[in-house]
């Protein structure tokens, strides 16, 4: 079976500091697909980062980066020079590519920016 | 639409009673999903429509909750009977295709934040 792990459930970080957001998998599918997304106090999803299981290099996304372990199956978020406004919940999800459309989320990690 | 749209945004209901949560997907999207997330929780996946049709509908608690789509589009997810447990927030996604990698094109609605009482 599919699990996402998150083993954070808050975080702190001082602004502009950098901060890494832990996420580990549990697939023996070859092929999925790892995701972020950020979940504001507002409640709606906003996508992050992917890292596809084939990529060969670290997805990045501006601020976003993903530190992906194959095999180790962590798939670690790291967000540089945080600001006030990255305070929010953080999900990490996986989809498998033989499964349809389905993400499987992770129970989340909630960041807050001190200034 | 311009974006995937949900409502109510907020229902509150009596334990027993059935209520209807509306999605509407933004035009052109095959695929649509609904979520539900707990309070303090992670999204729990519920049910995935192909066009019309629910290729996955594994994650539906009990056969108290029912979704459907017509046209390809508006989706309806009901809940009969509801229960305290049933209280949460549903979301609803949609994307081009379902089984593609892009995952920027799966985009979610505001949610139904439903209340049994």
């Amino acid at each position: 079976a599919q699990k996402i792990t998150q083993t954070q459930p808050g975080m702190f970080v001082q602004e502009k500091e950098a901060v890494t957001l832990d996420c580990t998998y549990d697939t023996s599918d070859p092929s999925y697909g790892l995701f972020w997304y950020k979940q504001p106090s507002s409640g709606e999803m906003i996508f992050l980062i992917y890292q596809g299981s084939y990529d060969q290099q670290n997805a990045t996304e501006g601020r976003y980066s993903l530190n992906f372990q194959k095999a180790r199956k962590s798939a670690n978020l790291v967000i540089s020079a945080s600001q006030l406004g990255d305070s929010a919940m953080y999900f990490c999800a996986m989809r498998v590519y033989n499964q349809g459309g389905k993400l499987i989320f992770g129970q989340g990690t909630e960041l807050s920016v001190k200034p | 639409g311009a974006g995937v749209s949900q409502s109510p945004s907020n229902k509150v209901t009596e334990k027993g009673k059935d209520v209807e949560l509306r999605c509407d997907p933004i035009s052109g999207h095959t695929a649509l999903y609904w979520y539900r997330q707990s309070l303090g929780q992670g999204l729990e996946f519920l049910i995935y429509f192909q066009g019309n049709s629910a290729p996955d509908k594994s994650g539906l608690p009990s056969d108290r909750f029912s979704a459907e789509r017509t046209g390809g589009s508006v989706s309806t997810l009901t809940i009969q009977r509801t229960q305290q447990e049933d209280s949460a927030v549903y979301l609803c996604a949609s994307s081009l295709q379902g089984a593609l990698r892009d995952a920027k094109g799966y985009t979610f609605g505001s949610g139904t934040r439903l209340t049994v009482v």
